[in-house]
């Protein structure tokens, strides 16, 4: 069975640290992984796409890797703002099942 | 950018109406998704479709029906609303045709769903 696993649940630290969140996936047949914030009452914004050719991906101060061989990606915050405070989620789209599934999230707090 | 748009953001309905929430995406995306999301369940599939009139089931269809007329809307059906369908429900669109690495989601804004 499918499954993506992110802990922390939650998170807080104070302003001006690097930080790292944590998704775990079972099956490594997967066709990509992406990584996602959500603020409160809204939508999912897309922060990282990374198919699963790829090692990792970066995109201003966010890096995210990707190692299918122990199922696990990570997403590196550096430098953490107060504006960074949301809820962050990754989706796995498996390509054993063709579908999405997408982990619980962890809730980031960062504390000014 | 692209852009996904819900028609609302929130919706307030009675048990045993019919329910439709639209969503329109401006980047000619051949595939488009709803989903329901849930306090401690998290996001679920319920439908996806790869072309116009095409549709799939995913993860919970129960209670749901989808409509792609045209490519770039995708409506929610909920023929006989309930109250355990009260939720966060969340369209998002991404390209190429069908499942591939390539495929990135956009999402829209969410509609906050309330049956009472």
């Amino acid at each position: 069975k499918q499954e993506v696993t992110q802990i922390p649940a939650a998170l807080s630290v104070p302003e001006g640290e690097n930080l790292v969140l944590n998704c775990s996936f079972t099956d490594s047949a997967i066709y990509n992984l992406q990584w996602f914030r959500q603020d409160p009452g809204k939508g999912l914004t897309s922060l990282l796409l990374i198919q699963s050719s790829q090692r990792e991906q970066t995109s201003g101060r966010l890096n995210a890797s990707l190692d299918k061989s122990s199922g696990r990606s990570t997403l590196y915050i550096a430098a953490s703002q107060p504006g960074d405070s949301a809820t962050y989620l990754c989706a796995v789209m498996y390509s054993s099942a063709s579908k999405i599934i997408f982990g619980s999230g962890t809730r980031l707090s960062i504390r000014p | 950018d692209v852009k996904v748009t819900q028609s609302s953001r929130y919706l307030v309905k009675r048990t045993g109406e019919k329910v439709f929430l639209e969503c329109v995406q401006d980047m000619d995306h051949e595939n488009m998704f709803w989903y329901r999301q849930d306090p401690g369940l998290g996001l679920r599939l319920i439908y996806f479709s790869y072309d116009v009139k095409m549709k799939e089931k995913g993860d919970i269809p129960e209670g749901y029906s989808v409509s792609r007329e045209k490519k770039e809307r995708f409506s929610l059906i909920l023929e006989s609303a309930s109250t355990n369908q009260t939720s966060m429900y969340l369209c998002a669109s991404s390209t190429p045709r069908g499942w591939s690495s390539y495929n990135e989601q956009f999402f829209g804004p969410g509609t906050r769903l309330t049956v009472l």
